[in-house]
């Protein structure tokens, strides 16, 4: 997984819980990603981070929250769980700067989440 | 904008058999595309990526695809499939999004690959 770690491998949650999806990388990569993946969708962009203290959002940003206080930490959080937000989470270290379009973005192992 | 399709949400062979599974992009530049393999309950691993060094690119576990811009197309073939080659297969391309060149990759939906004995 290229030094991508995730916590935890698998939560259930009920609507309305919150919760923090933990990932983190030891290779003082600058840009990291969070990635959905639903069945027939392929995996769609929540948030993204360029640096400490930079975020921007994805395509599919609501009801989802970030932060970056370090490089190494890029914590999802759910704030009220949704049944929709039933899905795999996927952490990514993503290429970005001048020669972005050629690099390779590494995927951290998951989190499936279901949501009652 | 970029997009990729994938033809095909199960494909199914035998093993030994040839192993295709189709990809067709749309794109306004040049793309960068990229096959990714997800086995089952586990993360994303990149088969192969083109990077318009070469037109046939040669990947892991004895893949490869082939890039026609005349067909808009980048197919993963396989000569003889293997029992192990049962996954999920997605083809992506990269988008640069925002201010800082950030690579966003844009998947298909996606292709099970059954492999029979």
């Amino acid at each position: 997984n290229a030094g991508v770690t995730q916590t935890p491998k698998f939560q259930v949650l009920k609507t309305g819980q919150s919760m923090t999806l933990q990932c983190a990388q030891d290779m003082n990569h600058e840009y990291m990603s969070w990635y959905r993946q639903d069945p027939g969708m392929g995996l769609r962009l929540i948030h993204y981070s360029v640096g400490a203290g930079i975020t921007d959002q994805g395509e599919v940003p609501n009801g989802y929250n970030v932060s970056r206080s370090t490089t190494e930490d890029f914590p999802l959080r759910l704030l009220s769980a949704a049944p929709s937000q039933t899905s795999v989470y996927f952490c990514a270290r993503t290429p970005g700067g001048r020669r972005a379009a050629q690099e390779t973005q590494y995927f951290g192992p998951g989190t499936r989440l279901l949501v009652l | 904008a970029q997009s990729v399709t994938q033809l095909g949400s199960h494909v199914s062979v035998s093993e030994g058999a040839l192993v295709l599974l189709r990809c067709n992009y749309s794109s306004s530049v040049p793309p960068y595309l990229f096959w990714y393999v997800q086995y089952p309950n586990q993360g994303l691993q990149l088969l192969l990526k083109y990077t318009s060094a070469a037109t046939l690119v040669k990947g892991i576990n004895g893949f490869e695809a082939e890039f026609k811009k005349s067909e808009t197309s980048f197919h993963l073939t396989k000569p003889s499939a293997h029992m192990s080659d049962a996954a999920e297969y997605f083809c992506a391309v990269i988008l640069l999004i925002g201010s800082s060149n950030t690579g966003k990759l844009i998947f298909g939906q996606g292709t099970t690959l059954q492999v029979k004995p």
